[in-house]
């Protein structure tokens, strides 16, 4: 079971803005790093660290942190941004990798 | 350009073994540390195992260790896992992923996966 817990689902109108958050204890000591997985495809990286962005994210992608939560913030939403997105931090051994359960988002 | 392309992946008896590899092109392996992530049918992501890019010292999540090993051969800029006493449980798709330098170290690119199935 994962040590870092994310709301199954989410849903939101589009052209909204919609918070998905990943709770733990990692987070009080490392940067959560968010990633977006389309059906059938390989996760994509979308958010590490502060609030940075691969190039290619589009910067309605943000993040932010506070304690043992870490959020992922989307603002406007495309119906593209449809998708699970996962969160994931180092444990308390930094070798270790540790996955939120993820969260499904839906474009209403 | 990064790509990472596995392949290895298919049909395992329980109990049985299986190695499934990833070809690494547009950057040397062995300069960075790399991850193994794997995915059940319809869950989400578990980390697997690591090597380090320096020294290549290995990490195994609990689930798998003593049963995997993971490895690299810098010749070939592949990274491998060899997977043995497999079960049902180990059936998922397996990604690798280049673990980025820097602060945060996110997992900044990711192979397209291969499919290992346990079933008799």
């Amino acid at each position: 079971s994962s040590e870092l817990t994310q709301d199954p689902a989410v849903s939101v109108a589009l052209g909204q803005t919609v918070r998905i958050t990943c709770q733990g204890d990692s987070l009080r000591r490392h940067y959560a790093s968010w990633y977006r997985q389309k059906p059938g495809q390989a996760p994509v990286l979308v958010v590490y660290g502060r609030s940075n962005r691969p190039s290619g994210i589009p910067d309605r992608f943000s993040g932010s942190s506070s304690g043992n939560t870490a959020s992922l913030t989307v603002t406007g939403v495309q119906a593209e941004d449809e998708a699970d997105y996962y969160c994931n931090t180092r444990d308390s051994s930094d070798n270790h990798l540790e996955f939120g359960g993820g969260t499904k988002l839906t474009v209403l | 350009e990064v790509q990472l392309l596995e392949s290895g992946g298919g049909l395992a008896q329980p109990g049985g073994s299986l190695r499934v590899s990833c070809a690494a092109s547009g950057f040397i392996l062995s300069n960075y540390d790399m991850r193994w992530v794997r995915q059940a049918p319809g869950k989400g992501l578990e980390w697997v195992s690591a090597i380090s890019g320096r020294g290549g010292r290995p990490y195994y999540a609990d689930s798998v260790k003593g049963r995997f090993t993971i490895s690299r051969d810098d010749a070939k800029n592949t990274l491998y896992l060899q997977m043995n006493s497999l079960g049902a449980e180990d059936t998922a798709v397996y990604y690798c992923a280049r673990e980025s330098d820097g602060d945060y170290r996110p997992l900044d690119f990711w192979g397209q996966g291969t499919l290992v199935s346990v079933s008799s």
